[in-house]
């Protein structure tokens, strides 16, 4: 399976924009680019994914290099609420119900009041 | 969206007994159900992968007499922890995959489980 890597930790400020890296220099031309978050003591919830176009919805936006090698994860303006940890993952285009996720070592996000 | 839920949320049992855990799909099939364990500050951990009907696909290193699975119906997959110890004390998260095509997969809330 292709790999992410992202930053150990990021932090920022309460009402700011946040932009969370990640990059996948060999994602496979078959791989979905998707973000989950795991907010503390619960379990992870999907944000959004994509494939080479950027896209919004209402919780973040994600913004995909041309070669997607890289994408980068935006939280239009950060709360406390959105303090947690943040997961880059690549998913096969391919879906099948039996398609499991591998997690990496995420980016906890804190965000400072 | 889809919900998973688990139960129970937190469980303290004694060294030497079982655990089970349960994990439904609330309004949406699940042909298959995965299970990851997560130690604090670490990222989740695959630890099989439960198939309705048929055995569970264990990843290297998990030891499948020690934790047991069961997918007996299509919305209900049970992880159970045998002669738990010290050691199994940890963050249980069962997963699946939704109906949409590209694959978003909905997580349970976790099961704390504390081994004395």
């Amino acid at each position: 399976d292709a790999k992410t890597t992202q930053p150990n930790s990021m932090e920022s400020n309460e009402e700011e924009p946040v932009h969370l890296p990640c990059n996948h220099s060999t994602i496979s031309g078959t791989d979905y680019i998707h973000w989950y978050r795991q907010l503390p003591s619960q379990g992870p919830e999907y944000v959004i994914h994509g494939l080479t176009s950027n896209v919004n919805n209402r919780m973040a936006s994600l913004a995909i290099a041309e070669d997607r090698k890289s994408s980068t994860l935006i939280l239009h303006r950060a709360t406390l609420r959105d303090a947690a940890v943040y997961y880059c993952i690549l998913r096969l285009f391919l879906y099948s119900s039996a398609s499991k996720i591998i997690f990496g070592s995420g980016t906890r996000l804190s965000i400072r009041p | 969206g889809a919900v998973v839920s688990q139960h129970p949320s937190w469980v303290i049992c004694k060294s030497g007994t079982s655990v089970k855990i349960e994990c439904r799909s609330l309004d949406f099939q699940a042909t298959t159900m995965f299970w990851y364990r997560q130690f604090p500050k670490q990222s989740l951990m695959l630890m099989a992968t439960s198939n309705e009907g048929s055995k569970a696909t264990y990843e290297q290193g998990v030891e499948k007499d020690k934790f047991l699975i069961n997918h007996a119906s299509l919305t209900l997959s049970t992880l159970t922890v045998t002669s738990a110890h010290p050691e199994d004390s940890s963050f249980y998260i069962c997963s699946a995959n939704g109906l949409s095509a590209t694959g978003e997969q909905y997580f349970g809330p976790g099961t704390r489980l504390t081994v004395t």
